[in-house]
């Protein structure tokens, strides 16, 4: 298994642009997270899907972001519109059932809102 | 409310020195408790957690309830030690990870 897959690995785009960062899970596991990840923030839960359904949004920092899990191997995360504020690396992780399983990561998107 | 603190974010050591990575926590009761660690150049990936009580990479970390710490130690640093760590709490079973700011640790030779 290649573990978790994330594309891009690297996005530059200007102000105001609609950014989508996507997300192949761990075959099998239940669970999916998007994490957000910045110098003054550190590593922030932004959402958390179980069996494709959205479980704690709680994170989304507003209605700016949207995420979606059509099916158990495929997630998006979308910015739109985009804002320098964004800039950041976005992490996806998979686990076989809940929080308390191990999470395993992606190599995450670097993101660059200009 | 802050629930984890890291309250470092720089530890850098001589090769073979003792390690100790500081870890508090504000939860009450029996939290679940793990460490993350990122490798240069490599995804951030499960260092160990309370409940299995290993040792892994020759590092161990104690649960002390009394101080809310979940301190990561070992005894003897290497180089390839070297790595961004994340301790990661959670109130109990259904309850996401909080990470905390993480702490680069150094080894030089």
């Amino acid at each position: 298994d290649a573990g978790v897959i994330q594309s891009p690995r690297h996005e530059v785009t200007e102000m105001g642009q609609e950014v989508t960062l996507r997300c192949k899970p761990i075959s099998g596991h239940n669970s999916l997270f998007w994490y957000r990840q910045t110098m003054m923030r550190g590593l922030e839960l932004l959402i958390y899907f179980n069996n494709n359904v959205p479980i704690d949004d709680s994170g989304m920092p507003e209605d700016r972001f949207s995420a979606k899990m059509p099916n158990a191997s495929f997630s998006t995360l979308k910015i739109q519109p985009s804002e320098p504020r964004d800039s950041a690396v976005y992490f996806c992780a998979s686990s076989l059932f809940t929080y308390q399983e191990t999470q395993y990561f992606g190599p995450g998107t670097r993101l660059l809102v200009l | 409310a802050q629930r984890v603190t890291q309250p470092e974010k720089l530890l850098s050591v001589f090769k073979g020195a003792p390690v100790e990575l500081k870890c508090n926590y504000s939860y009450s009761g029996s939290p679940e408790l793990f460490w993350y660690v990122q490798y240069s150049r490599q995804r951030l990936q499960l260092l160990l957690r309370h409940i299995s009580r290993e040792s892994i990479k020759g590092f161990t970390a104690d649960l002390n309830k009394g101080e809310t710490s979940f301190h990561l130690k070992k005894p003897f640093a290497q180089e390839e030690d070297s790595a961004m760590y994340y301790c990661a709490p959670t109130p109990g079973a259904n309850s996401k990870l909080t990470f905390g700011k993480g702490i680069t640790l150094s080894v030089r030779p």
